[in-house]
């Protein structure tokens, strides 16, 4: 079974440029999570998509926005990016319901964005 | 809000010594607690986790957790670390009442060195 995928792994962009990064679920995968990893601050979520809606936000500006599709592939954009943007972008997938199984949630490998 | 505090940033340890890494969470109600390690280069992967029942809990590669509920702490266990061991390891809860959503407050992660 595929893993969950992000593209692209690395992205370099300029100070108020925007963003789109992707991810693609474990087949059958119905929640998508994303996560900011820094040095400083550590890992942080975003925000959580479940049958195309944002069901969950964490603490981020309202630059940070996602959107889940009906395959259940998602995508998280960044406007106007700024130098603390700069991290490591994780997603990660789990089943819908609330058995304890779907709380298992699988990690992508994380897309490298350096603002510069 | 939740937090999740790993005391011990950098461990370093000789083969076959026994591991204890210390993980403690503030919350008012009850909580699922897991424990992920990232190895060198590799993605977040779940270790083991806790829902209910039995307080101590088996995962993969001979690691076990002790929920002690009083004490707010899911300590992360292994008898005997091998070099392969040496990875970077995030104790993270969500709150039961959350039921369905799958945001992840994560530790700021410990370190772990085995030397051979």
């Amino acid at each position: 079974k595929a893993g969950v995928t992000q593209t692209p792994r690395y992205l370099i962009k300029t100070r108020g440029q925007q963003v789109t990064l992707s991810c693609s679920p474990i087949s059958g995968h119905r929640s998508v999570s994303w996560y900011q990893q820094t040095p400083g601050q550590g890992l942080q979520f975003l925000f959580e998509y479940f049958s195309e809606t944002q069901r969950n936000k964490g603490n981020f500006p309202g630059r940070f926005s996602g959107r889940q599709f009906s395959n259940s592939r998602s995508e998280m954009n960044v406007s106007t990016l700024e130098l603390g943007d700069s991290a490591l972008y994780l997603c990660a997938s789990s089943l819908a319901g609330g058995t304890a199984i779907s709380y298992e949630q699988y990690f992508g490998p994380g897309t490298r964005l350096t603002v510069t | 809000a939740q937090s999740v505090s790993q005391h011990n940033h950098h461990v370093i340890l000789s083969e076959a010594a026994s591991l204890e890494l210390g993980c403690n969470y503030s919350y008012g109600g009850t909580v699922n607690l897991f424990w992920y390690v990232q190895y060198p280069g590799q993605h977040l992967q779940l270790l083991l986790k806790y829902f209910s029942g039995d307080p101590l809990v088996k995962g993969i590669k001979g690691f076990e957790a002790e929920f002690i509920k009083s004490k707010f702490s899911f300590n992360l266990r292994k008898p005997s670390v091998q070099w392969s061991d040496t990875a970077e390891y995030f104790c993270a809860v969500t709150p039961k009442r959350d039921t369905g959503r799958r945001a992840l407050t994560f530790g700021s992660g410990t370190r772990l060195q085995v030397q051979p």
